[in-house]
């Protein structure tokens, strides 16, 4: 089975840094997916890590350690309407497939 | 450019009543496709795939059932809909970018309400 565990809720100030974390437990891990949901909404691809190391988008950059089973997405200069709930994807190998389990994702509650 | 569909939007059922849902790919041929469902303040859970047209993975057992009668097409059935089925359910599909990345994207969602 798999194990993806990532913090419930984070509140931040506009502007500001955060760092949401995960880690994972799992076999035939192969990648791991960040995505934004916004309420009501379907999620929205952020980000798809396989190598070790920091990757970088705009404001969101998204690192792995496959060594460790740990990953962080962060996020810079953050806005209002970065305030939704992030999931934390593992894809592991499953008979001839790669087959994401999610997370249950970390509520960020950004504040003026 | 790929484009994902899914409808209805929301759906209100009562218990008992059977379910279709649709899903329809875009721009893309041959896509790995999903069916996940979110209930009210938990995570995405899996309940199929499908690598191909007639080639379906439960990961969950239920009353549910999906078949893929076309390349790009996802469907998801119940004969019979119980409370517990309620949910957002989203269907996804994914393309390799690379020899071990590949991205998933999300169709809009059905939101289900059974009564």
């Amino acid at each position: 089975g798999q194990n993806i565990d990532q913090p419930t809720e984070m509140t931040a100030t506009e502007g500001a840094i955060v760092q949401i974390n995960c880690t994972y437990q799992t076999s035939g891990f192969n990648g791991l997916f960040w995505y934004q949901q916004h309420a009501g909404e379907a999620p929205t691809f952020l980000s798809y890590n396989v190598l070790d190391g920091l990757e970088e988008k705009g404001r969101f950059s998204s690192f792995l350690s496959r060594s460790k089973g740990y990953s962080y997405l962060l996020l810079k200069e953050l806005q209002m309407k970065d305030s939704a709930s992030y999931l934390c994807a593992v894809s592991a190998k499953s008979g001839g497939s790669y087959i994401p389990t999610f997370g249950r994702g970390t509520s960020l509650i950004v504040h003026p | 450019s790929q484009t994902i569909h899914q409808w209805p939007a929301t759906l209100v059922q009562p218990v008992g009543s059977p379910l279709s849902l649709e899903c329809t790919v875009e721009g893309t041929s041959n896509p790995n496709l999903y069916w996940y469902r979110q209930a009210a303040g938990r995570g995405l859970q899996l309940l199929f795939y499908s690598v191909g047209i007639g080639q379906i993975s439960s990961e969950v057992p239920q009353n549910l059932s999906a078949s893929r009668p076309q390349d790009r097409q996802f469907i998801l059935s119940s004969k019979k809909l119980l409370l517990s089925d309620s949910g957002f359910y989203l269907c996804a599909w994914s393309v390799r970018t690379g020899t071990d990345t590949y991205e998933q994207y999300f169709g809009p969602g059905t939101r289900l309400t059974v009564t």
